[in-house]
Formats: C-alpha cells, sequence, structure tokens
C-alpha cells in the first residue's frame, strides 16, 4: 500500500526557536495533505488542509502564523511550529489522501517537545 | 456536521474475553465510519471501514463492527482478547468528500493476562 513518512520522528527543540515537520508521500502524488495534532492520552485534532500550489486552510482556532505550512510539491507537505514554546509540545501526525473514496495514509508522526 | 463519540475512554478486559469498543456518530449524510488502532509510540493502523456497503465489517487482527443506522451506533468488537490488542482505538468519521476525518476521543484498551 502507500506510504506516507515524516520527518523528524522526534525533536527537542528550545522555547523560541522554530521547527520544521516533514511529510511526504513516498510512492503516489499527494494534492492535499492533512496535519494532525494529538495531545497526550488524547484524539487528533485535525489542524490544517494543505494544498499543493495554493494556501494551506487552518480549522478554526488554529493560528496560522504559529503554524506554517508549505505544500511546495506533489509528495511534500511541510509544517513549521514558529517561535515553538512548552504548550506546542505534541504528536504532529500528516495524512495524504489515496486514489479511492475515503482512503487515507497517516503518517508514523513526529513527536516535539519544546523545552 | 459529522462526528463521533467514544463513550469509554478505557476498556479493560481479560486475555480470552470478548472486546466491545463502543462508538456513537452523528451525521446529516449515510456516513464513511472507521476503527483506527494506534499502539504506543506507534503510528495510526486501519482496521477497519465502512462505506455502505455490507453492515457487518470485518477487520483485521480478528475485528469486526456493525454499523447500525437505528442506533447510530458503529461499535467494534473481537471474540477472544490477545495481549497485543492492547493499545489506543480510535473511531472515526470522513466528511463527504472522504478527505478530511474527524477522530473520536480514542479508548484506552488494557489486556489483563
Amino acid at each position: 500500500g502507500a506510504v506516507v513518512s515524516q520527518h523528524p520522528s522526534r525533536v527537542i527543540c528550545k522555547s523560541g526557536t522554530s521547527v520544521k515537520i516533514e511529510c511526504r508521500s513516498l510512492d503516489f502524488q499527494a494534492t492535499t495533505m492533512f496535519w494532525y495534532r494529538q495531545f497526550p492520552k488524547q484524539s487528533l485534532m485535525l489542524m490544517a488542509t494543505s494544498n499543493e500550489g495554493s494556501k494551506a486552510t487552518y480549522e478554526q482556532g488554529v493560528e496560522k502564523d504559529k503554524f506554517l505550512i508549505n505544500h511546495a510539491s506533489l509528495t511534500l507537505s511541510t509544517l513549521t511550529v514558529t517561535s515553538a514554546h512548552p504548550e506546542d509540545s505534541s504528536f504532529y501526525i500528516c495524512s495524504a489522501p489515496g486514489l479511492l473514496y475515503n482512503e487515507q495514509f497517516f503518517g508514523p508522526g513526529t513527536r516535539l517537545t519544546v523545552l | 456536521a459529522q462526528s463521533v463519540t467514544q463513550l469509554d475512554s478505557h476498556v479493560s478486559v481479560s486475555e480470552g474475553t470478548p472486546v466491545l469498543l463502543r462508538c456513537n456518530y452523528s451525521s446529516s449524510y449515510s456516513p464513511s465510519l472507521f476503527w483506527y488502532v494506534q499502539h504506543p509510540n506507534k503510528g495510526l493502523q486501519l482496521l477497519l471501514k465502512y462505506t455502505s456497503a455490507a453492515t457487518l465489517v470485518k477487520g483485521i487482527n480478528g475485528f469486526e463492527a456493525e454499523f447500525k443506522k437505528s442506533e447510530t451506533s458503529f461499535h467494534l468488537t473481537k471474540p477472544s482478547a490477545h495481549m497485543s490488542d492492547a493499545a489506543e482505538y480510535f473511531c472515526v468519521v470522513s466528511d463527504k468528500t472522504g478527505n478530511q476525518f474527524y477522530f473520536g476521543t480514542g479508548t484506552s484498551l488494557t489486556v489483563i493476562p
């Protein structure tokens, strides 16, 4: 089946720095990708929809300037957490739809820890 | 709008006994529903999905779920729990495009030896 990868799998950074997380569709193209956030022992919350060649669509309550999304190619979307703070520490997961209706492939996730 | 409610945040069963994880949905159209499993420090794995075909859906690892429109439910079951089933389980509904997924709050399954 199709594979979605994320890099890095874990990152620890200092407060105030920016962190970039990559989401790649390895053997298929994705004009759309989705970014989720998962707090410890909680569910996944959709943050934004990444659109290749155009601006991302953010869910209500998600700060656009805080979470910068770039979808520069048909196989890569990046999420940059700018000026990270400890409350941004979370598990970030991306997904990409497959060719079939309702088919969605999830990445393995990136655990961000902000000190 | 569509949403799912997982009725139990935590379920504990003994190894070899049945598993029941409950999920109720709300949708203004005929929904597509999924169950995903997440093992510790691992990615999400699709267990099964319902997309308006047979109401009883069989998935991987012996799991199955039944779509009941009259009860707006999509409960996940397994006849006999295995230690390796211990994980977090998410009930999910997709939007009409089939692209955006909305997750329930999750049920943590513990299997007691």
